[in-house]
């Protein structure tokens, strides 16, 4: 079946230190993924998708395909990256959401 | 460019009654919407499937006659919820699809607290 997988309900951490949101699915093609992020009180937008291989804000995203991963990383996080992540999946164009990382950066 | 409004952002009704919400995409013709809903602090389940035009294509779970969907313009879908109970209290996020070389982005509105009393 497919499936997304974030094992993390929340992260925190200090500005300026790593970050790197868990991401793992299931799926028995050619999986395409993406990164959303939903900012507080506002609405659920595109971060980066794996295809396109680009950096927003500075996060990045690497399709580990040996693995079934495709993990969120930024080298030093900020407070305005404080937000919930989700990782989807394109199933048949339908998006198969994970259940949502909540990132809080400390000041 | 690619925006998606969603209106109602709030309603709170009496068990019973209907409620419909509406999904715009204002600047773009959205040939496919989706309908989403959304527990606090959990992921979005996918409800529904609209294309204009055409009949909804709804998730394995999702009771079609509770949940009505029209797709009846490239710029408009409606989800209505009939007979709305407690349990039907939520967050609904529609999403809408433009086609063409962006065809797998999805937009998303802002969403509709429901609240049924």
């Amino acid at each position: 079946a497919q499936r997304v997988t974030q094992p993390e309900k929340l992260l925190s951490v200090f500005k300026g230190a790593p970050v790197e949101l868990k991401c793992n699915y299931s799926y028995s093609g050619s999986p395409e993924l993406f990164w959303y992020v939903q900012y507080s009180r506002q609405r659920l937008q595109l971060l980066l998708r794996h295809i396109s291989r680009e950096s927003i804000k500075g996060f990045t995203a690497d399709l580990n395909k040996g693995e079934t991963s495709f993990h969120l990383k930024k080298p030093f996080a900020q407070e305005e990256d404080s937000a919930m992540y989700y990782c989807a999946l394109n199933r048949g164009g339908k998006l198969i959401f994970g259940q949502g990382t909540e990132l809080s950066v400390k000041p | 460019g690619a925006v998606v409004s969603q209106h109602p952002s709030r309603v709170i009704c009496k068990s019973g009654t209907s409620v419909k919400i509406e999904c715009r995409s204002l600047d773009f013709q959205a040939t496919t919407m989706f309908w989403y809903r959304q527990f606090p602090k959990q992921s979005l389940m996918l409800m529904a499937t609209s294309n204009e035009g055409s009949k909804a294509t709804y998730e394995q779970g999702v009771e079609k006659d509770k949940f009505l969907i029209n797709h009846a313009s490239l710029t408009l879908s409606t989800l209505t919820v009939t007979s709305a109970h407690p349990e039907d209290s939520s967050f609904y996020i529609c999403s809408a699809q433009a086609g063409g070389p962006d065809a797998d982005t999805q937009y998303f509105g802002p969403g509709t607290r429901l609240t049924v009393l």
